[in-house]
């Protein structure tokens, strides 16, 4: 079966840095999103890899290996605005998307 | 700002009630998607359409019915909902399906059965 492994939930303190990780077994991989929610409010999209490394795009980081099955999402100088859930999905050698349940982030002041 | 506008945001509906949630996208996209998202579970596929056909229906229960008038409409048509169904329904749409796209959401309907 295909399957999406994210942490439940995450705590972190306003100014700190987190990283909230995703491991994924599918079958093929066209590549990998990572969206944000915040509670009662629309999936909005955050970043897409599809090659080994790292790509910035401010204060938010995304990483992949492919060979390892991983990617994480990196988040630096922690906002208040940045409690919400952060989804991890997989695009499948079918361009199915593969969801996680995703990773509620709680900052505290 | 969302370019997929959802209506209506909240619903509360007995089990044999009829009731349509609506969706419509203002991004010009091809392909348009209905999800199901319960708490901490993944999001569900529940149908797809790509040029207004329907390509995908993931083993949804009759219940729940599509329609796609246009590449920029999308209905899920409700009837004799059980009360497992309550949930929050987003609708999607991408530039075509079967490419990498990304996938722009609405903000739901939050849909309550009694």
């Amino acid at each position: 079966g295909q399957n999406i492994d994210q942490p439940t939930e995450m705590t972190a303190t306003e100014g700190a840095i987190v990283q909230i990780n995703c491991t994924y077994q599918t079958s093929g991989f066209n590549g990998l999103f990572w969206y944000q929610q915040h509670a009662g409010e629309a999936p909005t999209f955050l970043s897409y890899n599809v090659l080994d490394g790292l790509e910035e795009k401010g204060r938010f980081s995304s990483f992949l290996s492919r060979s390892k099955g991983y990617s994480y999402l990196l988040l630096k100088e922690l906002q208040m605005k940045d409690s919400a859930s952060y989804l991890c999905a997989v695009i499948d050698s079918n361009y199915q998307l593969i969801w996680g349940a995703g990773t509620k982030l709680i900052i505290k002041p | 700002e969302t370019g997929v506008t959802q209506t209506p945001r909240h619903l509360v509906m007995g089990m044999t009630n009829k009731k349509s949630l609506k969706c419509e996208q203002h991004l010009g996209h091809n392909a348009m998607y209905w999800y199901k998202q319960s708490a901490k579970k993944p999001l569900e596929l529940m149908f797809v359409y790509n040029f207004k056909e329907q390509t995908e229906n993931n083993s949804v229960p009759s219940r729940f019915s599509p329609e796609c008038p246009n590449s920029s409409h999308l209905f899920l048509h409700l009837h004799t909902l059980q009360p497992e169904d309550s949930a929050l329904y987003l609708c999607a749409s991408s530039q075509d399906r079967g490419d990498p796209d990304t996938q722009y959401f609405g903000p739901g309907t939050r849909l309550t059965v009694l």
